[in-house]
């Protein structure tokens, strides 16, 4: 079947510009994991979704990140103001379950470069 | 605050060379320990999830092992080939389970 599916792959924004990324897990799965990989840096967690359950925020780096999962299944996070430490792969993935030894299957990012 | 260690940074062996690498991550409320390995230009590619202390899975040529109480893994690739050049990633559950908190990673070049 198919997999997680990210758009866009590639964006360049200016500084102050908001963005949107989107997220298309894989059909089924009840969790979905955010994060961003910045230059010479680990895999960072952003934000966590699980069934209708509120969100685990925790990793999002200021106010001027937010994400919404709409009907279970597509995820939109929002950059807004962006700056150019924002400049990062911003890796989806999405598991069967919300168990930490499930596996989590990735999308191949979306690269946002700020100039 | 957890922290997940891997060593090397990278490496760069001959094709066919056997290496290994370690992840290192705290031993105490042990869940899950996880492999993923990252090719250049696509996504993150899951390998094992390891539970139990003792654990050793292989796939191919790939294997790993689990010590939970000292708080290690290693990943083994026997005869490497190029096609294995990526960065391996381990990962280790945050306290709330939503989220792995993820080791730099080991950069490995195969050169043929």
């Amino acid at each position: 079947g198919a997999g997680v599916s990210q758009s866009p792959s590639n964006k360049v924004t200016e500084k102050g510009k908001d963005v949107e990324l989107r997220c298309d897990p894989i059909s089924g799965h009840t969790a979905l994991y955010w994060y961003r990989q910045s230059l010479g840096q680990g895999l960072e967690f952003l934000i966590y979704f699980q069934g209708n359950s509120a969100p685990d925020k925790s990793g999002l780096p200021s106010d001027r990140f937010s994400a919404e999962r709409t009907g279970g299944s597509v995820s939109t996070l929002t950059i807004q103001r962006t700056q150019q430490e924002d400049s990062a792969v911003y890796l989806c993935a999405s598991s069967l379950a919300p168990l930490s030894n499930q596996p989590q299957h990735f999308g191949d990012g979306t690269r946002l470069s700020i100039l | 605050i957890l922290n997940v260690e891997q060593s090397p940074q990278s490496l760069h062996v001959q094709e066919g060379d056997s290496t290994n690498f370690t992840c290192s991550f705290p031993s105490s409320n042990f869940y899950a320990l996880h492999w993923y390995r990252w090719e250049t230009a696509k996504s993150p590619e899951a390998l094992f999830v390891m539970t139990l202390n003792g654990d050793e899975k292989k796939k191919g040529r790939i294997s790993a092992t689990l010590n939970t109480k000292e708080g290690y893994s290693y990943l083994y690739i026997k005869g490497s080939q190029p096609e294995d050049s990526a960065t391996y990633l381990c990962a280790f559950p945050n306290q709330a389970g939503t989220a792995l908190i993820f080791g730099k990673g080991t950069t490995l070049s195969v050169s043929s």
